[in-house]
């Protein structure tokens, strides 16, 4: 079953503007994961938050994690043409390890 | 880093076939893979998880006799769709933590499965 909940569902914005997606989930977690993936591609594995830290960041990306409202949101500063995809954040249930639970996804168009 | 594979990486068979997906980890052992399904503009469905020398656990929904798992050694796993129909048409994709258990997912590049 679907975990998680993302917003918007699809975003678009001119290069060199900063995206934002935000991400719910429902249960207990050992962390929330953020991943890309290009039209019927495979997908790439952007940043991992665990659930006692609260925000981490790598190069233009920043992940925030609220564990009190169960919510995540990734930020892509300084967008470029070539961050067009689909986001997706995905959860490792406590005392599941390894399994993940992915959200709904957001489709980002990035406008050169 | 570690890297799983796939193969086939697209597949396109008749209805009524049986269909075998492999899932390789090339330079790590798995103990557990993960295989989702993924349909066109939707998000990853978790089908079920591998496990070397047992049964799988499949997720609520699924059918294990429709979709079998194989997990015959520490970087194999293999999923076959058997009597594939046209329903069955998606992107499947596995996955495979770090050795330990670790937090890190690698996933395979995907099997593309369209039946006729």
């Amino acid at each position: 079953s679907q975990q998680g909940e993302e917003d918007p569902q699809a975003l678009s914005i001119q290069e060199g503007e900063n995206a934002t997606m935000n991400c719910s989930y429902k249960t207990s977690i050992n962390n929330l994961q953020w991943y890309r993936q290009n039209s019927g591609r495979g997908l790439v594995h952007l940043i991992l938050i665990r659930s006692n830290e609260r925000e981490k960041h790598s190069g233009r990306l920043r992940v925030t994690l609220d564990t009190s409202k169960k919510s995540s949101s990734l930020l892509i500063t300084a967008s470029r043409a070539a961050d067009t995809a689909s986001y997706f954040c995905a959860t490792e249930v406590t005392g599941n390890t390894g399994k993940l639970i992915f959200g709904q996804g957001t489709t980002l168009q990035v406008k050169p | 880093g570690a890297v799983v594979s796939q193969h086939p990486s697209w597949v396109i068979c008749k209805s009524g076939t049986s269909v075998k997906i492999e899932c390789r980890s090339l330079d790590f052992q798995a103990t557990t893979m993960f295989w989702y399904r993924q349909f066109p503009k939707q998000s990853l469905m978790l089908m079920a998880t591998s496990n070397e020398g047992s049964k799988a656990t499949y997720e609520q929904g699924v059918e294990k006799d429709k979709f079998l798992i194989n997990h015959a050694s520490l970087t194999l796993s293999t999923l076959t769709v058997t009597s594939a129909h046209p329903e069955d048409s998606s992107f499947y994709i596995c996955s495979a933590p770090s050795l330990g258990g670790g937090e890190t997912q690698y996933f395979g590049p995907g099997t593309r499965l369209l039946v006729l």
